[in-house]
C-alpha cells in the first residue's frame, strides 16, 4: 500500500514570493507521482506528473516539481506566486507496475492551502 | 469538448432518504471512480470500477453502492447507512494502463439535514 504525507496543511505567502509545498510518500513499490490543484467548490486539475526520467519535472501555470527517490519526496515549487494561484494542491501516487490490488488508484495527500496575500 | 459531467452540482435531502449521485463521462476512458472530500482529509476512495459490469469497494464503501452498466456512466448513491453523508462528492475517470492521471468532474455537495 502507499500512503502519502503533505507536511503543511497550510502556506501563507505574499504575492510574488516563491513557494515551495511539501510531499513525502511511502510505498514499497516504485511509483509514479502527480500534483493536482483545486479551486474552491471545483475538482482538481492535474498541475504535473512525474512517471520516469527527468526529476525535474514542470507543469501547468509555472509550477515545477522535483522527484527525490532516496528522501521519497515529491515537493511544488514556484519562483513567484500570483493571487490567482490561491487554492488548495494535493499530492498523490499510484504504482508503477502493473497488477496488485493497487494497480490504478491514486492514494492522495490530506492537501495544503495556499494562500496568496497581495 | 470531451469531459466528465458530475450533476447535480448541489443537493439536498432529509435524514433517512437514499440519493444517487450523476457522473457521466465521454472520454472513452475504462476506469470510474468515486471519492469524497472532507475538510483536512484529503480525498477518500469509495468505490472504483476498471470495467462495465464490475466494481470494487475502496476504503470507505460502507453506506455507498455504485452500478456501472455503461463505460459512460458510473452512478454513486448514498443510503440511509452512511451515517455522517454530508460532503463533497467528486467523480474521476482515466485510461488504464498508460498515460496515469485522472480527469475529474465538477464535484456534487451532499447536504443532509
Amino acid at each position: 500500500a502507499q500512503s502519502v504525507t503533505q507536511l503543511d496543511s497550510q502556506v501563507p505567502v505574499f504575492e510574488e514570493a516563491p513557494v515551495e509545498l511539501r510531499c513525502n510518500y511511502s510505498s514499497s513499490v516504485s511509483v509514479y507521482l502527480f500534483w493536482y490543484v483545486q479551486y474552491p467548490n471545483q475538482g482538481l486539475q492535474l498541475l504535473l506528473k512525474y512517471l520516469s526520467g527527468s526529476t525535474l519535472v514542470k507543469g501547468i501555470n509555472g509550477f515545477e516539481a522535483e522527484f527525490n527517490k532516496s528522501q521519497t519526496s515529491f515537493h511544488l515549487r514556484k519562483p513567484s506566486v500570483h493571487i490567482s494561484d490561491t487554492a488548495e494542491y494535493f499530492c498523490a501516487v499510484t504504482p508503477s507496475n502493473a497488477g496488485g490490488t493497487s494497480y490504478g488508484k491514486l492514494t492522495f495527500g490530506q492537501g495544503t492551502i495556499l494562500t496568496v496575500h497581495p | 469538448d470531451g469531459g466528465i459531467t458530475q450533476s447535480p452540482k448541489y443537493l439536498f435531502r432529509k435524514e433517512g432518504q437514499n440519493v444517487t449521485l450523476s457522473c457521466e463521462q465521454n472520454l472513452n476512458h475504462d476506469a470510474m471512480y468515486w471519492y469524497r472530500q472532507d475538510p483536512g482529509q484529503g480525498l477518500r476512495l469509495i468505490y472504483y470500477s476498471q470495467i462495465v459490469n464490475d466494481f470494487q469497494k475502496g476504503d470507505i464503501a460502507e453506506g455507498y453502492s455504485v452500478s456501472r452498466e455503461k463505460k459512460e456512466s458510473f452512478p454513486l448513491t448514498v443510503t440511509s447507512a452512511q451515517k455522517n453523508p454530508t460532503a463533497f462528492y467528486l467523480c474521476a475517470s482515466s485510461f488504464q494502463g498508460r498515460d496515469y492521471g485522472y480527469t475529474f468532474g465538477s464535484g456534487t455537495r451532499l447536504t443532509v439535514v
